[in-house]
């Protein structure tokens, strides 16, 4: 089975400017997560995302993140304006359904976002 | 809210050799899972070893278990057997368990322990 995909790897821009991150599930999974992790931490929940409705969105920063996951499918994550603070390895999860709740989460490479 | 913690932020052991990795969580919830997953430099998170609190048995996986401590609310990782390819750094999480089909909630994660396996 082919893993989560995310794209792209690395990404470098400058302060005030604006970015996107992209993430393909593992398929049939209908839950799928963004993270953040910033060095020398752990990831934190940005969103989550059912279907296509959201789960859980009350740590990500409304006022310049908006993520979307369109068909209940592939789903891309932005940063409008970005700011220094925002330096951190994005990282998509998906987990499957069915009938048995609970299951882990599968997750992707990440993307490594510098801001200079 | 949850939280996680992971008081080591480094450790080393030598190949062959067996190392504890701590964790200790706070909750009020009654039934929840809790995961140890491995992130190896530069390369994606996968899970190593998953515990259910309702379980009174230590989840193992090949050189992998854990030690369980519910009342304590602890939850340490013990490798066997230590190779080089287990150097990484080790990520202790929390997920509250859901009773709903098909769902699942986000993971807590503490700020993780870098695992260092020596020649």
């Amino acid at each position: 089975e082919a893993g989560v995909a995310q794209s792209p790897r690395y990404k470098i821009i400058e302060k005030r400017q604006s970015v996107a991150f992209w993430c393909n599930p593992i398929s049939g999974h209908a839950t799928l997560y963004w993270y953040q992790q910033i060095l020398g931490q752990g990831p934190k929940l940005l969103i989550q995302f059912q279907n296509n409705g959201v789960v859980d969105d009350s740590q990500l920063p409304k006022d310049r993140f908006s993520a979307e996951r369109l068909k209940g499918v592939d789903s891309t994550l932005k940063i409008q304006p970005a700011k220094l603070e925002d330096s951190a390895v994005y990282l998509c999860a998906s987990s499957p359904t069915g009938r048995v709740p609970n299951q882990p989460q599968h997750f992707g490479d990440g993307t490594r976002l510098s801001i200079l | 809210a949850q939280t996680v913690t992971q008081s080591q932020p480094e450790m080393s052991v030598q190949e062959a050799e067996t190392v504890t990795l701590s964790c200790t969580y706070d909750t009020s919830e009654n039934n929840y899972y809790l995961f140890w997953y491995k992130q190896p430099p530069s390369r994606q998170m996968i899970l190593v070893i998953r515990q259910e609190a309702y379980k009174q048995q230590n989840a193992t996986e090949n050189r992998f278990s854990v030690n369980f401590q519910k009342a304590a609310k602890s939850f340490s990782l013990k490798i066997s057997d230590s190779q080089l390819g287990d150097t990484a750094m080790y990520f202790c999480a929390f997920m509250k368990r859901v009773s709903w089909q098909g769902g699942s909630e986000k993971l807590v994660f503490g700020k993780g322990t870098k695992l260092t396996v020596n020649p």
